[in-house]
């Protein structure tokens, strides 16, 4: 069955230090995947996508991911977290054609 | 920039009564979707609909729902004979020309059933 699991409902990084946010993934074929986040009282805003090509992702505001396909694995990246990116992250993946399943979300809180 | 806008914001509706959220996705875009999200908590898709006509569409998409662009401009979500449990956040988006683009996003319309 398709799926993308996001294990941690919440991670916590100080302001400056590195910060990740997992993603796990099961498809049957290629997956197609996204990262996607969330502001509070406002739709989802694209930082990043994984078609082919490359295993290491690079998005918008400094986020990157990378594509491990023998973990099954989507994890998002920052080298230097900031304050403002405190938010709700999701992962997400496109299945058939036009079908996309969202992971959980996992809040990000980076403190000062 | 362009944006996709939702209205109403806001929308409180008797259960039993049908409900239409209203949709404007960006204008050159292709792809369009509804999602709905239940108290800031997961993201749900509900239907994709390309070509005029739905494409792809969720186990929750069932015979209550139905979608329509019914000028080239609006895309519309009905939800008929509404449920308590259908309180939630409607998100409307657009992608622009194939389905691996990124899709854009509407700050959603707030659904409440009483």
């Amino acid at each position: 069955a398709q799926s993308v699991a996001q294990p941690e409902d919440q991670v916590n990084v100080a302001e400056g230090n590195p910060l990740t946010v997992k993603c796990t993934y099961s498809v049957s074929g290629n997956p197609y995947l996204f990262w996607y986040v969330q502001y509070p009282n406002r739709g989802l805003q694209f930082l990043l996508k994984y078609i082919t090509g490359d295993n290491l992702v690079k998005g918008s505001y400094g986020f990157e991911a990378e594509f491990n396909k023998s973990q099954t694995s989507f994890h998002l990246k920052k080298p230097s977290a900031l304050v403002s990116d405190s938010a709700l992250y999701f992962c997400a993946m496109r299945y058939n054609f036009n079908k996309f399943y969202f992971g959980s979300g996992t809040k990000l809180n980076v403190k000062p | 920039e362009p944006e996709v806008t939702q209205t109403p914001s806001h929308q409180v509706t008797q259960m039993g009564q049908e409900v239409i959220l209203r949709c404007v996705p960006i204008s050159n875009h292709l792809y369009f979707y509804w999602y709905r999200q239940i108290l800031g908590q997961k993201v749900e898709f509900l239907v994709s609909f390309y070509n005029n006509e739905i494409s792809e569409k969720s186990e929750i998409f069932d015979d209550q729902f139905s979608v329509e662009r019914p000028d080239g401009s609006n895309f519309t979500l009905k939800i008929r004979s509404t449920k308590l449990e259908d309180s939630a956040m409607y998100f409307c988006a657009s992608a622009k020309d194939t389905a691996d683009q990124p899709q854009h996003f509407g700050d959603g319309t707030r659904l409440s059933i009483l």
